[in-house]
């Protein structure tokens, strides 16, 4: 099966300009995720969807990110204004069914705020 | 609170070598465990998962794990190390308890190994 796709891959910006990422996710899961990876850390969950509603947006920073999975399938983060810190590797997951079901993930987004 | 603690940034093992990288976390319930590997420039891959029952799992690539509930440990084991098994990899936990309907993993800060030939 086709795996989890995201674009672009890299992406570099000048602080308080805007961004966005795409992501599809494998046909058929309900959940999505997005994730950010900082250099030499774990992911962190920034939003969970399931179908096309919001589940988990608890870490999100909603002042300066949105995100949507308007028909449910696929899903755009946004960034606006961007800032110095939010350079890291943004990371789409998808799931299925169960709650213990393993995500898949895309190869991520590498953005870099100048 | 969900938290994942891997206590090496890296660990350096010979070819043919057994490996291990620790992991142990803290869940107020009982803990759904993952291993994902990262290779650079490519996203996460699944490794192997426990939920319930054997506390030995096995996973791809030759990789197992052992669940130990007293200890809170998942730690990842390979009988004989590959260099291509050099890679980044990290342990994630999800507690059982609370909202179901949110699936998100809590990730280790991922321990880097390198195999040397």
């Amino acid at each position: 099966e086709a795996g989890v796709a995201q674009s672009p891959r890299y992406k570099i910006i000048e602080k308080r300009q805007s961004v966005a990422f795409w992501c599809n996710p494998i046909s058929g899961h309900a959940t999505l995720y997005w994730y950010q990876q900082i250099l030499g850390q774990g992911p962190k969950l920034l939003i969970q969807f399931q179908n096309n509603g919001v589940v988990d947006d608890s870490q999100l920073p909603k002042d300066r990110f949105s995100a949507e999975r308007l028909k449910g399938v696929d899903s755009t983060l946004k960034i606006q204004p961007a800032k110095l810190e939010d350079s890291a590797v943004y990371l789409c997951a998808s799931s299925s069914g169960t709650t213990h079901n393993e995500q898949f993930f895309g190869p991520g987004t590498r953005l870099t705020v100048l | 609170a969900q938290s994942v603690a891997q206590p090496e940034d890296q660990v350096n093992v010979a070819e043919g070598n057994p490996l291990t990288v620790k992991c142990t976390y803290s869940v107020s319930g009982n803990p759904y465990l993952f291993w994902y590997v990262q290779y650079p420039n490519r996203g996460l891959q699944f490794l192997l998962k426990y939920i319930t029952g054997d506390n030995l799992v096995k996973g791809s690539y030759g990789f197992e794990a052992e669940f130990n509930k007293s200890q809170t440990s998942f730690h990842l084991k390979k009988p004989s190390a590959l260099v291509s098994d050099s890679a980044l990899y990290f342990c994630a936990v999800r507690d059982t308890r609370g909202d179901t309907g949110r699936r998100a993993l809590t990730f280790g800060s991922g321990t880097r190994l390198q195999v040397q030939p």
